[in-house]
């Protein structure tokens, strides 16, 4: 259970161009949504939060214009990199916490394999 | 601001030397702590959750424990596919978001 997917799992593009990834929840609903992106050798970092049917919230110093997310279903989040440049290659990862988690519990995070963005 | 420290960095052992890891935080308020595991290329992979000081949890050779400050992560007669990233994170009640250590990168020589 808990499984989590993302497509692509490496893309190339070149600099200018859009790129989108999907992050999809394959075995519960997920009203949650979260994007990281990890540097090599570094730990991973929260870009945003993405909740079904509104709006994400962005980390400080996240340009929310660039990074677009879509959170259109209870099992699909979008994030598009909107004209890359060479700086955002990086490796992006989501992960989604499940809808029926709630209260005073812990509410765990099941993460994606993640999807390896280069930028020509 | 919550924040998460983790030793040692990089640690090496041999294959069947038991050894531990530690997470050291401070939160505001903790909802829990999570362990994961993260091999190259990969995303991390979900291992155990403590939010009581005094709980602990176990997987095959992995067991997790909790206090006030600090979380340990204890690796009995490891074998080489245990080598990884291990990862720690916590969260508070004020949010959901997870606040990750930088990890430590075990290697475990055969």
């Amino acid at each position: 259970g808990a499984v989590v997917s993302q497509h692509p799992s490496w893309v190339i593009c070149k600099s200018g161009t859009s790129v989108k990834i999907e992050c999809r929840s394959l075995d519960f609903q997920a009203t949650t949504m979260f994007w990281y992106r990890q540097f090599p050798k570094q730990s991973l970092m929260l870009m945003a939060t993405s909740n079904e049917g509104s709006k994400a919230t962005y980390e400080q110093g996240v340009e929310k214009d660039k990074f677009l997310i879509n959170h259109a279903s209870l099992t699909l989040s979008t994030l598009t990199v909107t004209s890359a440049h060479p700086e955002d290659s990086s490796f992006y990862i989501c992960s989604a916490r499940d809808r029926l988690a709630g209260g005073l519990v812990p509410y765990e995070q099941y993460f994606g394999p993640g999807t390896r963005l280069t930028v020509t | 601001e919550d924040q998460v420290t983790q030793s040692p960095e990089a640690l090496r052992l041999q294959e069947g030397e038991s050894s531990s890891l530690n997470c050291s935080y401070t939160v505001s308020g903790l909802r829990g702590l999570f362990w994961y595991r993260q091999d190259p290329g990969k995303g991390p992979e979900f291992l155990f959750t403590l939010y009581s000081a005094g709980e602990e949890k176990e997987k095959e050779r992995l067991k997790a424990t909790l206090t006030k400050k600090e979380s340990f992560l204890h690796i009995t007669a490891p074998k080489p596919e245990d080598s990884a990233t291990y990862l720690c994170a916590v969260q508070n009640f004020g949010n959901e978001k997870l606040t990750f250590g930088t990890g430590t990168r075990l290697t475990i020589i055969p």
